[in-house]
Formats: structure tokens, sequence, C-alpha cells
């Protein structure tokens, strides 16, 4: 059973291009969530999704950044016209469906994209 | 608004002792919690979980939950140089993602 897989592992955009982060969840798993990761601080919740729904976006800036989860396919997180501070570690995490919304599930992370604006 | 504090370290204990990490959560709503290790440069590992008031031991590791206190600890056995890395405690309520503090950092000696 293959764990949380995301793509690119690295990924390199100049000031101004789009980002497109990719989180393939585990089988079985339905809840997606994003969190971004600066050096040497904790992780900072993003935004938590459901196929085809957005749960709790609280965490995502209002503007530049998107989130989605489709039917079909990988959760994409999205930044557009990237600057520098956009430069971190963005780690999805899955877990599978369960009482109180997955509440007494675990939560798997996958290797993370490093994103580095130059 | 959710806070959940760490002490951020680095916590020093030397080989073979017992490393106790805690974790302080401001949400009296919060019900389930969770114990990462994440080595630098690498992604968070679940350690364990716990939901229930008292002890839930996993082989060298054991999670104590007080939720009147608004408390959560880990405590490692036998620390090995291994167990070297970061540990995040997260917390969750019903219908949200996992908040994290931002992590202690353990160093075990040989």
């Amino acid at each position: 059973n293959a764990g949380v897989m995301q793509n690119p592992r690295h990924l390199v955009r100049r000031r101004g291009q789009e980002a497109r982060l990719r989180c393939s969840p585990m089988k079985g798993h339905s809840h997606v969530y994003w969190y971004r990761q600066l050096p040497e601080e904790g992780l900072k919740f993003m935004v938590y999704l459901q196929k085809e729904n957005i749960i709790d976006e609280s965490g995502m800036p209002k503007e530049r950044f998107s989130a989605e989860f489709p039917k079909e396919g990988p959760s994409i997180l999205r930044i557009q016209q990237v600057v520098r501070g956009d430069s971190a570690a963005y780690f999805c995490a899955s877990s599978p469906p369960g009482t109180g919304g997955g509440l007494f599930t675990e939560a798997f992370f996958g290797q993370g994209t490093r994103l580095t604006v130059v | 608004q959710k806070e959940v504090e760490q002490n951020s370290g680095p916590l020093s204990v030397p080989e073979g002792a017992i490393a106790s990490l805690n974790c302080t959560y401001s949400d009296r709503g919060s019900q389930s919690f969770f114990w990462y290790r994440q080595y630098s440069g690498k992604s968070p590992e679940l350690i364990m979980f716990i939901y229930s008031n008292g002890d839930k031991e996993d082989g060298r590791f054991t999670a104590q939950l007080n939720k009147a206190s608004q408390y959560v600890s880990l405590l490692i056995r036998d620390s090995q140089p291994s167990d070297s890395a970061t540990y995040l405690c997260a917390v969750r309520q019903a219908g949200t993602a996992l908040i994290f503090g931002k992590g202690t950092t353990l160093s075990v000696s040989s």
C-alpha cells in the first residue's frame, strides 16, 4: 500500500510564475490536508479538503493560493504569481474517513515539495 | 484561536535516559492528540496518538493525556542517538485538521 505521494519533490520557480503541487492520498483516504513549513518553524495549517469539497481553508492566504481535490485525481495546491516569501516546504497529509470526520484516525504525511522561488 | 505550545528546546539527554516532551493546548474542545517525529529535511512521521485520559504505551514510547489540565506528554524510554529529532505535538477537534505546535528538538548524546 503506497503512502502519500507528493510531486514534484523539488520545484524551482521564478518570481511571478505559477507553482502547482500535487498530492495523491493513501488508498482509502478521503481527507487531505496541506501544511507549509518554513526553515526552523513548525507546520502551519493551510487547507483541509475532502473529495470535491473544501472543509476548512482558514489557513490559506486570501490571494494567489487555491486548492482543490477533484473526484478523480490528486489534490492540487496552486500558487499564482509566486514571490520569494512563498519559498518553503509544502506537506500534504491524508487520513481515512471515520467518526467525527476522522477525528480518531491517523494522518500520514507525504515527503513534501520543496518550493524555491528565485 | 487554537494554540499548541511546546518548549522549543533543545532538550538534551544521555543515551539510555528517559526523555520527557511536553505539550499544552488552549482549546478545550480538542479531542485527539498526536505525536510526530521529524528529522531534519524530512517529513513528519507519526509516533502515536491518544484520545482518552491516561497513558498509552507503544514500545519505548508512552503518551500521557490530561484533559483537565490541557496537557499531553510523550515519554521516550531508553533514549537512543537515533531518537534525536524534532518532536511535534498536534491536536484535533471534530471536523478540523490537525493543529501543530512548533516542536521540541531532542538531542540524545552517546
